[in-house]
């Protein structure tokens, strides 16, 4: 079965910095895995997905996130913080490998940006 | 283009009392979803919908039901509500194919007294 486990409820940094947010998956098949942002009062919206097109994936708004499979990790990044990436990022996998797979979400992290 | 809306916003029940949620997609997708979310929890599959007239149960479909009448509209029912059932329900829909992005509308606030 398939599963993600997000390391952090809260990550707080200052603008400018760099963000990191962790993910790690368990897939019994290669997995698809993506990465949502949900900004306040508002549904999820993707950032980025992994196809095993490229191990490093870049997405919207400057993050980027890299598929490490020995690691078993899909960790999203950004160089440098901003005001407005204040939200609540979630790591989700497909369930099963095949086309048609329902999304399992991690818990979550809540992403701080302190001026 | 509205994409994925969910109507009501807010709803406030009393334990008992019966509620339909409607979702509605106008992007002509066949696969549509209903979630919960609550706080520590992230976002949990409750029915889905991989086409007009099919419904499947998801992780937490007690106390829920669902029918996809027609491909854009996903209703989710709750005949006799309880306090658990009080969160935030997220509607989201997307084409065929594991890749497909997942569109999600913004979300209904119930609260069950």
């Amino acid at each position: 079965a398939q599963s993600v486990t997000q390391l952090g409820s809260h990550v707080s940094v200052s603008e400018g910095a760099l963000v990191l947010l962790r993910c790690n998956y368990s897939s019994s098949v290669p997995p698809y895995l993506f990465w949502y942002v949900q900004y306040p009062n508002q549904g999820l919206q993707l950032l980025l997905k992994y196809t095993s097109a490229a191990t490093l994936v870049k997405g919207i708004n400057g993050f980027e996130a890299e598929f490490k499979k020995s690691e078993t990790s899909f960790h999203l990044t950004k160089p440098s913080a901003h005001m407005s990436d204040a939200a609540e990022y979630f790591c989700a996998v497909t369930r099963g490998g095949g086309s048609q797979g329902n999304l399992i979400f991690g818990k979550g992290t809540k992403l701080s940006v302190k001026p | 283009n509205a994409g994925v809306t969910q109507t009501p916003k807010f709803r406030v029940l009393k334990t008992g009392q019966s509620m339909t949620l409607l979702c509605a997609q106008d992007m002509n997708h066949e696969y549509m979803y209903w979630y919960r979310q609550d706080p520590g929890m992230g976002l949990r599959l409750i029915h889905y919908s991989v086409g007009e007239g099919t419904t499947a149960k998801g992780e937490v479909p007690d106390g829920y039901n669902v029918s996809r009448l027609k491909k854009q509209n996903f209703l989710l029912g709750l005949e006799s509500a309880a306090p658990s059932q009080t969160s935030v329900y997220f509607c989201a829909s997307r084409r065929q194919g594991a890749l497909s992005t997942l569109f999600f509308g913004s979300g209904t606030q119930l609260s069950v007294l």
